[in-house]
């Protein structure tokens, strides 16, 4: 079945070092969404891509969609403490546009 | 001001028991969706409805059922067929459903979610 793998589960950096958090789909994707889930809160939208080998910007954020649509990166430079969080792909597949599907998520700790 | 709204917040579940989990949105979205979350997981999709009166099985279907009786309303039964309820219970809407490639695909909003346990 499809599967949108996440990694690495958990980053630990110290604030202002980069972090990058990685997606893999089995298939390829039609879109692409990330989300931010701050601890004891729920996922907030960030920002969606659609176009083989988009990249979008958000200040320190940085968002990849691959050239083949099957895989997306996440890199924030230079963390600060409010980018700790849980940042989630959801991937939507090219042949099924019924549901997205969630990777696992990556857990960042930003030590100040 | 628009958002979803769960409830209860936390909520305790005895063995044999059936409970319900609320969830009710005045965003006029089209779409709900309704995931667990476990702790290390992403989101598990166990229902989402496309449209008023129309839903369908996600992922993880199995001891859970759904009603959509109203655009607003979305509640989750987690029944006593479910033998590990414990988890974070978060739902979602979106103004459409996904419907094809491209810029369409609107983002899901998520309400803050119901802590279920059991006793």
């Amino acid at each position: 079945g499809q599967q949108v793998m996440q990694i690495p589960q958990y980053q630990h950096v110290q604030e202002g070092e980069d972090f990058t958090t990685y997606c893999n789909s089995s298939t390829t994707l039609s879109n692409i969404q990330w989300y931010k889930q701050r601890p004891g809160g729920h996922p907030v939208f960030l920002i969606q891509l659609v176009k083989s080998g988009e990249v979008k910007k958000q200040k320190r954020l940085t968002f990849q969609f691959g050239e083949a649509k099957k895989n997306s990166s996440l890199h924030i430079t230079a963390t600060q403490t409010t980018d700790v969080g849980t940042y989630f792909c959801a991937g939507l597949p090219g042949y099924n546009f019924n549901k997205f599907y969630f990777g696992s998520g990556t857990k960042l700790n930003v030590k100040p | 001001d628009g958002g979803i709204t769960q409830s209860p917040k936390y909520l305790f579940r005895k063995e044999g028991q059936n409970v319900t989990l609320s969830c009710e949105q005045n965003l006029n979205h089209d779409a709900m969706y309704w995931y667990r979350q476990d702790p290390g997981q992403g989101l598990r999709l166990i229902y989402y409805s496309q449209i008023v009166n129309d839903f369908q099985k996600g992922d993880i279907a199995e001891g859970y059922s759904v009603s959509r009786e109203k655009k607003e309303s979305f509640p989750l039964t987690v029944t006593s067929a479910q033998k590990n309820p414990t988890a974070f219970y978060l739902c979602a809407s979106s103004i459409d459903p996904p419907w094809g490639a491209g810029d369409s695909n609107q983002p899901q909003h998520f309400g803050d979610g119901t802590r279920l346990s059991i006793l």
